[in-house]
């Protein structure tokens, strides 16, 4: 089975431009996050997706920061303008339910790495 | 908003002993989740604990879930050279359309071989 696909990879970009990030989430996985992790940090919740709907964007700056997932799979996070604080990885992930044992086990893409400078 | 304590920040052990890290919150959780990270790559998952109490082991891996549910341990016997990276505790407040996880800030264990 084919995991959380994520794309660029790396990403190097001056203040003030911007970027944007694509996330494919596992096959038939409802739910989709966007995490950041800011180096010798723990992921934190940007966003959370169920199908197409936002379930929490609390944490999201929002006025540099938008996502959206319109077709309720892939998923694209986009920062405009970029600060250099928001150098970090941008994680997605996805879950769905694997019976009422495992709850909604979360998986992770490998990351992708923004450099702002 | 729930915060999680997680020890200690760095260890460095040498191949073949035992290593134990554990994680804290001021808060319950429903699931406490132990993944690893190697560099350039995302978390993966190395085990889940949904019942308070729960011992469940993973090869070498073994984690519990505490009693209070504010509380969680990992342990690794007889580490590896491979068992480099950083852990992190998460916890877990599933049901609805819930179930963000809330991370610790990672134990990085190097391990000499």
């Amino acid at each position: 089975e084919a995991g959380v696909a994520q794309s660029p990879r790396y990403k190097i970009i001056e203040k003030r431009q911007s970027v944007a990030f694509w996330c494919n989430p596992i096959s038939g996985h409802a739910t989709l996050y966007w995490y950041q992790q800011i180096l010798g940090q723990g992921p934190k919740l940007l966003i959370q997706f169920q199908n197409n709907g936002v379930v929490d964007d609390s944490q999201l700056p929002k006025d540099r920061f938008s996502a959206e997932r319109l077709k309720g799979v892939d998923s694209t996070l986009k920062i405009q303008p970029a600060k250099l604080e928001d150098s970090a990885v941008y994680l997605c992930a996805s879950s769905g339910l694997e019976g009422p044992r495992f709850g909604n086990t979360i998986y992770f893409g490998e990351g992708s790495w923004l450099t702002v400078v | 908003g729930q915060q999680l304590n997680q020890s200690p920040q760095s260890m460095f052990i040498q191949e073949g002993e035992d290593v134990s890290m554990n994680c804290t919150s001021s808060s319950i959780f429903n699931t406490w989740l132990w993944y690893k990270q190697e560099p350039g790559e995302g978390p993966v998952l190395l085990i889940a604990l949904y019942k308070a109490g729960e011992l469940t082991s993973n090869g070498r891996l073994t984690a519990q879930f505490g009693i209070t549910r504010k509380d969680s341990f990992l342990n690794i016997s007889a580490s590896i050279p491979s068992d480099v990276g950083i852990y992190f505790c998460a916890g877990q407040n599933y049901g609805g359309s819930q179930g963000n996880l809330i991370f610790g800030k990672g134990t990085k264990l190097s391990v000499k071989p």
